[in-house]
């Protein structure tokens, strides 16, 4: 079964860090390309970034709003991806989705989301 | 940078068809034909339902179809049944950075 289940979400004061881990399976990760995807509470869809498969050359990209204070890796190895929140602001808070292109130029798997919440 | 622009609510009877709008510019919709739209119930991850603006992934019913004319797709859901009560919304490839973009999303109620 094709699967993302992301983990590392919680509470955490405002200017603090986290990361947030987001597990695949039943795929060939390694040719993945890679996203991240926010939906602050009663808001909708936010595209963050991504990270392309290592034989694109593994680079990333963000949105403006969390440029320089997120950054996405991956491990190939363990069939990993990881988005490092830092700085972190009280807009920040929102259900974190990772999300994949796996059959189309779309959208096509989601995980179920894991929550940050950024306050004091 | 801003999302694509749709209506915040579209309404039907069971039944009937509605149609929802994503209205972008000439460097994400009216540039290429990776549109895609998604479906979300209340406290679930989004679901793939079209991409590549007409394109059905396995599984979603005919009764959802896409277009595009010039910088708006549409999506259409046709004989409007209870479980198509949710909020959809539309995504783009956009050149620079993020790549890809997503509208605001529409609230879609079934009277």
């Amino acid at each position: 079964e094709v699967q993302l289940v992301e983990s590392g979400g919680g509470l955490v004061n405002p200017g603090g860090s986290l990361r947030l881990s987001c597990a695949a399976s039943g795929f060939t990760f390694s040719n993945a390309f890679m996203s991240w995807v926010r939906q602050a509470p009663g808001k909708g869809l936010e595209c963050l970034g991504h990270i392309k498969r290592k034989s694109d050359g593994g680079t990333t990209d963000y949105a403006a709003p969390v440029k320089g204070r997120f950054t996405i890796s991956r491990d190939d190895s363990t069939n990993t991806v990881y988005l490092q929140l830092s700085r972190l602001k009280s807009e920040d808070t929102a259900v974190y989705y990772c999300t994949t292109q796996w059959e189309v130029n779309a959208f096509d798997i989601w995980g179920r989301g894991t929550m940050v919440t950024v306050s004091s | 940078q801003s999302a694509l622009t749709q209506p915040a609510s579209v309404s039907g009877s069971p039944g009937q068809s509605i149609t929802i709008s994503c209205t972008g510019t000439s460097s994400d919709i009216g540039g290429y034909n990776y549109v895609s739209w998604y479906q979300q119930h209340p406290r679930k991850a989004p679901r793939l339902i079209i991409y590549d603006v007409s394109n059905r992934p396995s599984g979603v019913s005919n009764r959802f179809s896409g277009s595009k004319s010039d910088n708006t797709a549409s999506l259409t859901i046709s004989g409007l049944q209870a479980e198509d009560e949710a909020d959809y919304y539309c995504n783009s490839f956009r050149s620079g950075s993020t790549l890809w973009v997503f509208g605001g999303g529409t609230k879609v109620t079934v009277l």
